[in-house]
């Protein structure tokens, strides 16, 4: 069975600090990793992962993928309380005939 | 552990023909989705619901509508259907969103719908 498991599913730091997130998976026919960060109505989109090794970034969110040994981290630097939000991972799998969606992570930022 | 189906993996329709495709979650949410998602593009939201009978538009509701008549079944309908609507869609359910927060819980998705209009 197609799964993807974040972790942790829940974080408290304060403003300043550094996160990692993280999201194995375990899939058939791996195709993307996706990684979205979820507010009041409908993730957005941040970054896609198809290569092992390449660091993606934007601003002082980055990720990378490691498709050998099947995760992905999701790092935020000098977080700010605008950060707050779930951060979802999912997988392309099945040639693109699914989307699995980890639980996500809970990130609190305090002022 | 948490349950959120769709009623078709794969759909291929015509131009022009009316197609349904239905969401069922078994949480007792509240909330209930309807994403589409294309390469690129990322999720983007169609409409939502937060209660029986309730609907709201999301970011891009044209060529489509929406029925919640049970608090576990939402139901998106696209009253004639287009090649630009070829895409994968995907429905979610979630409890009350926070008050006084920033950000909602988290959204359970479906496994999706990849939809072909030929």
């Amino acid at each position: 069975e197609d799964k993807v498991v974040q972790s942790p599913l829940s974080l408290v730091v304060h403003e300043g600090d550094t996160v990692t997130l993280n999201c194995s998976y375990e899939v058939t026919n791996f195709r993307s990793l996706l990684w979205y960060k979820q507010e009041k109505k409908a993730p957005t989109f941040l970054f896609m992962l198809t290569s092992s090794g390449i660091e993606k970034k934007s601003g002082r969110l980055s990720s990378i993928l490691d498709k050998k040994e099947l995760f992905s981290i999701l790092n935020i630097t000098a977080t700010q309380t605008g950060d707050s939000a779930v951060y979802l991972c999912a997988v392309e799998a099945g040639g693109s005939e699914k989307l699995v969606f980890g639980k996500g992570t809970k990130l609190t930022v305090n002022p | 552990d948490v349950k959120v189906t769709q009623s078709s993996r794969y759909l291929v329709k015509r131009t022009g023909e009316k197609v349904f495709l239905e969401c069922v979650q078994d949480m007792d949410h509240e909330n209930m989705f309807w994403y589409r998602q294309d390469p690129g593009l990322g999720l983007r939201l169609i409409y939502f619901s937060y209660d029986v009978k309730m609907k709201e538009k999301g970011d891009i509701p044209e060529g489509y509508s929406v029925s919640r008549e049970k608090k576990e079944r939402f139901s998106l309908i696209l009253e004639s259907a287009s090649t630009n609507q070829t895409s994968m869609y995907l429905c979610a359910s979630s409890t009350i969103f926070r008050t006084g927060k920033d950000y909602a819980d988290t959204q359970y998705f479906g496994p999706g719908t990849r939809l072909t209009v030929l």
